[in-house]
């Protein structure tokens, strides 16, 4: 059964500083890999999607990486603004199903 | 402009009595889906539908119901409400598998 990992639960730091948040995942046999954000209160916002035929995906300040061999996924976030801070969640798509297995998401604190 | 709604966004109801989450993309997707969050347990998939007529169980789907009659709608029905079932609902949608995922803003729901 695919298990998804988020570490770490928490992270707090300086606003300019880069951040790494990691994802990893039990079985390899995936489909496709997605980051999301998720504000206090609200919906989810999707961020990047990495298809499994893909090693990387870049939008603005963001990139995303996947290496299915290793099951891991990095979302690397660039001179961090306070504006990021929120929850970040990984979803990983099942290659047998239209399933969506999720971590349980990093909760990033960007300080002034 | 692409969105999923969802109604009602907030509601207090008591065990048993019925009640339905309707949900609504205007993206002409292929796929939805119901997802509840609760803390500590992330997000869980409740139901998915691949297409209209077609859908199917995800994680946690006891004490639910839904339908896929039209290809934008895809409601969510709480045949007799308990206390376990207080949570946060969000709706998704996307074209296809390989797609981005779009997530309503989410209902929250409090089972007296």
């Amino acid at each position: 059964k695919q298990e998804v990992t988020q570490i770490p639960a928490a992270l707090s730091v300086p606003e300019g500083e880069n951040l790494v948040l990691n994802c990893s995942f039990t079985d390899s046999a995936i489909y496709n890999l997605q980051w999301f954000r998720q504000d206090p209160g609200k919906g989810l916002t999707s961020l990047l999607l990495i298809q499994s035929s893909q090693r990387e995906q870049t939008s603005g300040r963001l990139n995303a990486s996947l290496d299915k061999s290793s099951g891991r996924s990095t979302l690397y976030i660039a001179a961090s603004q306070p504006g990021d801070s929120a929850t970040y969640l990984c979803a990983v798509g099942m290659d047998s199903n239209y399933q969506l297995i999720w971590g349980a998401g990093t909760k990033l604190i960007i300080k002034p | 402009e692409a969105q999923v709604t969802q109604n009602p966004r907030y509601l207090i109801t008591v065990t048993g009595k019925k009640l339905t989450v309707t949900c609504s993309q205007n993206m002409n997707h292929e796929y939805m889906s119901w997802y509840r969050q609760d803390p500590g347990l992330g997000l869980r998939q409740i139901y998915y539908s691949m297409n209209v007529e077609v859908t199917d169980k995800g994680d946690v789907p006891e004490g639910y119901k839904v339908s896929r009659k039209e290809k934008r709608n895809f409601p969510l029905i709480l045949e007799s409400p308990s206390p376990n079932q207080t949570s946060l609902y969000f709706c998704a949608s996307t074209r296809d598998r390989a797609g981005e995922l779009f997530f309503g803003e989410g209902s929250r729901l409090t089972v007296l």
